[in-house]
């Protein structure tokens, strides 16, 4: 089993549709996990940490479920200008997980 | 607002040639990490560093390469002997503390011939 999967996509949604990312982790140990955007031959850039009680900043919610090694991240009202990879982070004893990714294209 | 920066922007180099990937990290910050990506693939995790010395590296970072901080602000990457497979885009990036978030540097991209 990988140790951080995600869904492979690509997603292709209406804009100002409401898209759910999800991502699962292996490792029971991990202590502190991101969701990241990356754009076409960018580098990764933050969009939020992930926090056990739920965190949301503006249109974008992360949830954790460390129980079920569960993550994440919804985009409410989504934008052209969200159209990008978006990437779980795992984080064990300094050593930092990227999944694959899910690419996500949002449709005008 | 701080940023990590990273030179060259692209490096071509030959198969046996040693690189030196440069980084600048954000000042306040205290960890610092490589990553690779090649085209189309996952960010992997390479190393990441702290007072001075390595704190994990993946199976990836094998004799082949070091990382050093050689003065107050600078953190580099060598590779001693590319190979082809070396080709990728190198990131850089920087925390405050060890399970914080992470920032990352715009990235070099390695062409190895």
């Amino acid at each position: 089993r990988k140790e951080v999967e995600q869904d492979p996509g690509p997603f292709n949604v209406p804009e100002g549709a409401t898209v759910a990312f999800n991502c699962t982790y292996s490792n029971s140990a991990s202590q502190s996990f991101f969701w990241y955007r990356q754009d076409c031959r960018k580098e990764p850039k933050l969009l939020m940490s992930v926090y056990s009680s739920g965190n949301e900043d503006g249109r974008f919610t992360a949830q954790l479920n460390r129980a079920s090694q569960y993550i994440s991240l919804l985009i409410r009202d989504s934008k052209l200008s969200d159209s990008a990879t978006y990437l779980c982070v795992v984080n064990r004893d300094d050593k930092i997980i990227f999944g694959k990714g899910t690419r996500l294209h949002i449709l005008p | 607002e701080p940023e990590v920066t990273q030179t060259p922007s692209h490096q071509v180099t030959q198969m046996g040639q040693e690189v030196i990937l440069r980084c600048v990290p954000i000042s306040n910050h205290l960890y610092f990490y490589w990553y690779r990506q090649i085209l189309g693939q996952k960010v992997e995790f390479l190393v990441s560093f702290y007072n001075n010395e390595i704190s994990e590296k993946s199976e990836i970072f094998d004799d082949q390469f070091s990382v050093e901080r050689p003065d107050g602000s600078n953190f580099t990457l060598k590779i001693r002997s590319t190979k082809l497979e070396d080709s990728a885009m190198y990131f850089c990036a920087s925390s405050l503390r060890d399970t914080y978030e992470q920032y990352f540097g715009p990235g070099t991209r390695l062409t190895v011939t």
